[in-house]
């Protein structure tokens, strides 16, 4: 049973654009959503977080926007660059978990100059 | 400020043999995780630990066994390896709840 699903694989946009990951989760018992970004032969590194509190934080480039409603969220990347080409995931945590995170597959972002 | 390290990078293992993935962190974080990492699929949790002294298993222990006798290291052991063990494997920590975790460079591991 898949929590968190990334439905998209992969994703191309062209340098300067918008870039728009989306993610879905299904337990409404998540209380704190982060983005990873992660590059070929690294291990995943820390991109933005939000709370389930939150509907929207930003950082920069980055923005994760957040529907509790939908079940939802979404990292948008603007400007896009090339140095933001990597596969993102999107993670959920609950408290009572003991900060253990649940992953979706990924998607793979392809930003072209 | 080394972080996460992991160690050995590489590794190819027959059907049946055994091995240790090493992990340790230098931030003094309580909590550490081991994760593997399927191609397509998400991390899968392995392992948790919210101290030293304390493990528990995740999503996917079967095959898989951990000790944390130090707040430092957490490594993971494989004592007869199989196919379906062939993944990339992340280990990582956190300082608490609401973190972000810090991984690892990860350990690319291949059953044969």
């Amino acid at each position: 049973d898949q929590q968190v699903k990334q439905n998209s694989p992969s994703l191309s946009v062209q340098e300067g654009r918008i870039s728009i990951l989306n993610c879905d989760y299904t337990n409404s018992m998540f209380d704190y959503f982060l983005w990873y970004k992660k590059y070929p032969a690294e291990g995943p590194t820390f991109l933005i977080s939000i709370s389930s509190i939150k509907d929207k934080n930003e950082d920069g480039r980055f923005t994760v926007f957040l529907n509790k409603s939908a079940k939802h969220l979404s990292l948008h990347i603007v400007p896009s660059q090339p140095g933001d080409s990597a596969v993102y995931f999107c993670a959920a945590s609950r408290k009572e978990y003991g900060n253990k995170l649940v992953f979706g597959a990924g998607t793979i972002l392809r930003v072209k100059s | 400020n080394a972080g996460v390290t992991q160690t050995p990078k590489f590794r190819i293992l027959k059907i049946g043999q055994s091995m240790t993935l090493q992990c340790t962190q230098d931030m003094n974080h309580n909590y550490m995780y081991w994760y593997r990492q399927d191609p397509g699929m998400g991390l899968k949790l392995i392992y948790y630990s919210v101290g030293a002294g304390i493990t528990d298993k995740g999503e996917v222990p079967n095959g898989y066994n951990v000790s944390r006798s130090t707040t430092e290291d957490f490594p993971l052991r494989l004592e007869l390896a199989a196919p379906s063990q062939t993944s990339v494997y992340f280990c990582a920590s956190s300082g608490g709840s609401n973190y972000g975790y810090t991984f690892g460079s990860g350990t690319r591991l291949t059953v044969v």
